[in-house]
């Protein structure tokens, strides 16, 4: 079992509607978690983190957390073209604050 | 304010070869991690440098080692080159306690080994 898993995709959606994107991790020890967006050919970028259960929203992204279950999950408001990306969730222990784990990312696309 | 600068952006090698790429944090930032990540998968952790030590390793051979210099930058030698080492290599910058808040990546050294 990899300790971040995601769904690869490719996830389609019509612009203007909702990508829901979703990440699941193994270790219960986990303390914080992002999402990056990575454009092809490109570096990743942070979108958001989040460290409590709940929903935290920033614009047209809401990071959600579930502790209980171990998943994450970002969804995207509104999307537009420019979202078409790749998706990666990160996982950091608590006692390895400094280090990320990664999944191997969502492609999205957002059709026009 | 300038990010994470990287060099070389391609860099092509024979196998057997070695090769050394930097990297020169944020403004700000003291904590330099460095990354793996093959073609269609998500970023592999190889070391993270803070306070020009090593303090944290993933799960690479001796072959990757690195260093990290009094102005923050640093860097990541790899030798004995082999085919699989080809790939991008990503340095990615944060402050100690927050990695918590995430990290700023530089736009990666593309290494292809041949």
């Amino acid at each position: 079992q990899k300790e971040v898993e995601q769904n690869s995709g490719p996830l389609s959606v019509p612009e203007g509607a909702i990508a829901s994107l979703n990440c699941t991790y193994s270790d219960r020890g986990s303390q914080s978690f992002f999402w990056y967006r990575q454009y092809s050919g490109k570096s990743p970028e942070l979108i958001m983190f989040i460290y409590s259960n709940g929903d935290k929203e920033d614009g047209r992204f809401t990071a959600q957390l579930n502790k209980a279950s171990q998943y994450v999950s970002l969804l995207i408001r509104d999307s537009q073209p420019s979202d078409s990306a790749t998706y990666l969730c990160a996982v950091n222990l608590e006692t390895n604050a400094g280090k990320s784990t990664f999944g191997d990312g969502t492609t999205l696309t957002v059709k026009p | 304010d300038a990010g994470v600068t990287q060099s070389p952006t391609h860099l092509i090698k024979t196998r057997g070869q070695q090769v050394t790429l930097r990297c020169s944090p944020k403004s700000g930032h003291d904590t330099v991690s460095w990354y793996q990540q093959a073609l269609g998968q998500g970023p592999q952790f190889i070391f993270q440098y803070y306070e020009e030590e090593e303090r944290q390793r993933g799960n690479f051979p001796d072959r990757f080692s690195g260093h990290q210099f009094p102005n923050y930058s640093s860097e990541l030698n790899v030798n004995a080159l082999l085919l699989g080492d080809s790939a991008l290599y990503l340095c990615a910058s944060s402050l100690p306690s927050a990695g918590s808040y995430g990290y700023t990546f530089g736009s990666g050294t593309r290494l292809t080994v041949v």
